[in-house]
């Protein structure tokens, strides 16, 4: 199975930029497809789609919100970061089966 | 507007069979594939299974040998079977949407499972 590596927590000042990171145990693209998406999820809530394919903004996703990164190294980006962005925060690659994710980043105000 | 919603019982004594439904709407499922995905307290989710929008499935092979994933079109339902459940079988169950590329652009509120005598 791939192994996708978060960092546990991240501590940011409100109006900063947050930057998440996710590795990956091996290439997730495919081509010029990078299989990499990342969600948001609130306490009590279910998970949201934020970034699919690395870099794409799903429907209804703030302009804050972006993502970079191909083969295994890849990035969410929230800047600025305003209060209601948190959340725990988890990539998910749909490079092969089964389908994994990452353990998750919870993103704190300093 | 595209929903999910499932249904079950909360409660599992150990060693039974787990049974969730998943009702559908805003979206055929001839047309979309449909996952399951769990997620204990505190952790990470865990990718279960998917019903092919043309009636195929495919499992986890970690869950293969307990887990069956059915469907009815006429009602929009999706059903999720999972036999010899133990305690670490205890978290969030949801069921999600997927677009053509694999992936869950929609998520159910999730169904909560607790496995205890």
């Amino acid at each position: 199975d791939i192994v996708l590596t978060q960092s546990p927590a991240l501590a940011v000042s409100l109006g900063q930029r947050a930057t998440i990171s996710c590795r990956a145990s091996q290439s997730v693209s495919i081509s010029r497809y990078n299989l990499m998406h990342w969600y948001q999820q609130k306490p009590g809530q279910q998970p949201k789609l934020l970034i699919y394919r690395a870099s794409n903004l799903a429907s209804g996703i703030p302009a804050r919100f972006s993502g970079s990164g191909s083969g295994t190294d890849f990035t969410l980006t929230i800047n600025p970061v305003q209060a209601d962005d948190i959340a725990t925060y988890y990539c998910q690659q749909s490079r092969e089966s089964p389908f994994t994710f990452g353990s998750g980043t919870k993103l704190e105000i300093k | 507007q595209v929903q999910l919603k499932e249904s079950g019982p909360g409660l599992v004594q150990p060693s039974e069979t787990l049974s969730l439904t998943c009702t559908v709407s805003g979206f055929s499922l001839t047309s979309y594939s449909v996952s399951w995905v769990r997620q204990p307290s505190g952790k990470g989710p865990e990718w279960m299974g998917r019903m092919w929008y043309d009636g195929d499935t495919a499992y986890n092979s970690a869950l293969k040998s307990r887990l069956s994933i059915s469907r009815d079109t006429s009602k929009n339902q999706v059903f999720l079977k999972m036999n010899s459940l133990q305690t670490d079988d205890t978290g969030t169950y949801y069921c999600t949407r997927e677009d053509g590329y694999d992936v869950m652009d929609a998520w159910g509120q999730g169904a909560s499972v607790t496995v205890s005598s």
